[in-house]
């Protein structure tokens, strides 16, 4: 069952620039996490914030959280050709539930 | 630094045959997932574990079952596979502080013919 949604499902920009991935959800939440897959790989854990948290850096990540809008956000900043790839939010309360990804394509 | 391994990247099998999906972790996590991902459709749990000898469904576990006999282990079965269930096949483990998310395994590709 999926309650993460993840707005754009696909976003193409160029290399340098920022990108801005969505993910809404529907239920109470413990944290929020985000992964990157790469094309036929596993997920990478990526960033996790807490229902508590407003805002986390990491590197190049910046991820929001309102809980009051059921809503988050991932930026990348400074996107480089390597970040090509899936991304998914995952909510975790007793389980992680996830939405479906958002696919970004960096071009060179 | 490998530390969700899956035993096989690809793997082809022929329909009835009973199959098995093996996964190690090296973390001493207690939470062990079994994911399937297919297109259009996202992650699906399959089943998952908190702990040796426990075995939770997910939300698709018909023609499937799994075996956690040690910690660090979590194996999933398809008795016989099916055309169906071709898809990635994904391990995951966590610890209940959950402050690290989840890590996964590379995957494993299963196709059935």
């Amino acid at each position: 069952s999926q309650q993460g949604e993840e707005d754009p499902q696909a976003l193409s920009i160029q290399e340098g620039e920022n990108a801005t991935m969505n993910c809404s959800y529907k239920t109470s939440i413990n944290n929020l996490q985000w992964y990157r897959q790469n094309s036929g790989r596993g997920l990478v854990h990526l960033i996790l914030i807490r229902s508590n948290e407003r805002e986390k850096h990491s590197g190049r990540l910046r991820v929001t959280l309102d809980t009051s809008k059921k809503s988050s956000s991932l930026l990348i900043t400074a996107s480089r050709a390597a970040d090509t790839a899936s991304y998914f939010c995952a909510t975790s309360y007793y389980q992680l539930i996830w939405g479906a990804g958002t696919k970004l394509i960096i071009k060179p | 630094d490998v530390k969700v391994t899956q035993s096989s990247r690809y793997l082809v099998k022929r329909t009835g045959e009973k199959v098995f999906l093996e996964c190690v972790q090296d973390m001493d996590h207690e939470n062990m997932f079994w994911y399937r991902q297919d297109p259009g459709l996202g992650l699906r749990l399959i089943y998952f574990s908190y702990d040796v000898k426990m075995k939770e469904k997910g939300d698709i576990p018909e023609g499937y079952s799994v075996s956690r006999e040690k910690k660090e282990r979590f194996s999933l079965i398809l008795e016989s596979a099916s055309t169906n269930q071709t898809s990635m096949y994904l391990c995951a483990s966590s610890s209940w502080d959950n402050g690290y998310g989840y890590t996964f395994g590379s995957g494993t590709r299963l196709t059935v013919v």
